[in-house]
This record gives structure tokens, sequence and C-alpha cells, in this order.
């Protein structure tokens, strides 16, 4: 497709379980940014990566979250032993050039996650 | 951290009327972007400007990175526009994150 990806669009799960979403970027595409955006607010950042190798992880809420791009296109955020608090939107971007000034971030639609 | 904040925080249009938003930024930024949520949730990218002036259609921005702020005209409003306009930006450190502001809610009535 032309543009960023999400997968699933959806996904509730039970207190304690572990998730995994995963974001597709646009083909091309070096850098892929992970925000999460809770009900009337604007997205927050939580990480984002230059090709495979991750850059800045100063906004995952704690070490619960994780983030993987092995091969430098896909990536999986992992949210282990979720709690009710971890239910949000959960949105990525990519961009063309390497994030770190000057570039445009695109979105995808989001994987609307909740936590029962 | 750059402070981003959004005037209004909800704006209420007759169709066709013209409206302005702003966007008023703490710090110099090498990125700022415009959105427009959509009530399906998406987020589709408006504008990319860090500096100067575009137009797209009934759209048009401006950016003056000197005096720390930007903003977002909309001609000819119609029921479509509405949503929540945010405003994003980067500081020039080079972070690589977009820090939002808390968007203006924009309703237009038919």
């Amino acid at each position: 497709g032309a543009g960023v990806s999400q997968s699933p669009r959806y996904k509730v799960t039970k207190r304690g379980q572990d998730v995994a979403l995963r974001c597709d970027p646009i083909s091309g595409h070096v850098s892929l940014y992970w925000y999460r955006q809770a009900l009337g607010q604007g997205p927050e950042f939580l990480t984002y990566f230059n090709y495979e190798a991750q850059q800045d992880k100063s906004g995952l809420p704690n070490d619960r979250f994780s983030a993987e791009r092995p091969e430098g296109s896909i990536s999986t955020l992992t949210i282990q032993r979720t709690e009710q608090r971890d239910s949000a939107m959960y949105r990525c971007a990519s961009s063309l050039i390497p994030g770190g000034g000057w570039n445009e971030q695109f979105f995808g639609p989001g994987t609307r996650l909740t936590v029962l | 951290g750059i402070q981003v904040e959004q005037s209004p925080p909800d704006l209420i249009l007759q169709e066709g009327a013209n409206s302005t938003l702003r966007c008023n930024f703490s710090d110099s930024v090498n990125n700022l972007q415009w959105f427009h949520q959509n009530p399906w949730g998406q987020l589709i990218n408006l504008f990319y400007i860090p500096s100067g002036t575009k137009q797209n259609g009934r759209l048009s921005a401006t950016t003056v990175a000197t005096e720390r702020y930007s903003l977002l005209y909309i001609s000819s409003s119609q029921t479509t526009d509405s949503g929540v306009y945010f405003c994003a930006v980067e500081g020039s450190s080079n972070t690589g994150k977009l820090i939002f502001g808390q968007g203006t809610t924009l309703q237009v009535k038919p």
C-alpha cells in the first residue's frame, strides 16, 4: 500500500496479558516512530528508529514497553503485563530521511488498545 | 522541553465561514507540521511548514519562525473540515520527536 499500515486496528485484551502491535512504514522510509495518544489529547512520543537502530526510547513509560525493528522495515511495539492505564491509541509514523531535523512524518491509522 | 500551545481550543463555525487557528511554540524548531484528525481518527498531513507560507486549496498556513508561531487558515469551511487540528513541532536539537499541541476542535455546522 501507499501509506503507513498498522495492525491490528483494534485490540481488546485482559489485564496482565502481553500485546504486540505492528507497523509497516511507507516503502523506502528509513525512520519509524511510535506515539501514544490518550483520548482528547495530542499524540505523545514513545520511541524512534533510524533503519534498524533505536535512536531514542526516552518516551517509553516503563520497562513493560519495548520496540524493535530488526530488518529496518516493519516494527513491533510490545507491551508486557498490560494494565488498564495502557489503554490508548498507538500511532506509528515514518519519514523518508533519517529522523532528527527537517523531515516530514506520515502517520498510520493507529491501533486502538483497550485493556479490560 | 519545547512547549506548544494552540488556540482556540474549540471553534464552531457555520458552513462557508473562514477561520484562523494559531500555534505558538517556545523555542526554535526544525520541523512544524499541521494535521487534521478526522472523526474516524485518522491523522492526515496538511502542511509541512517550518517557515514561510503554503497554500493547498481552501487551506493555507504561515509560519513565522523568528516569532515562534504558525497560523492555519481555513476558508469557505465545509462540514468535512470538522475534527481536531493539531500543530506539532520538532525542536532544533534534532531529537526526531514531534511535540504536539493539545489541538483545536472544529465543528462546522451545515
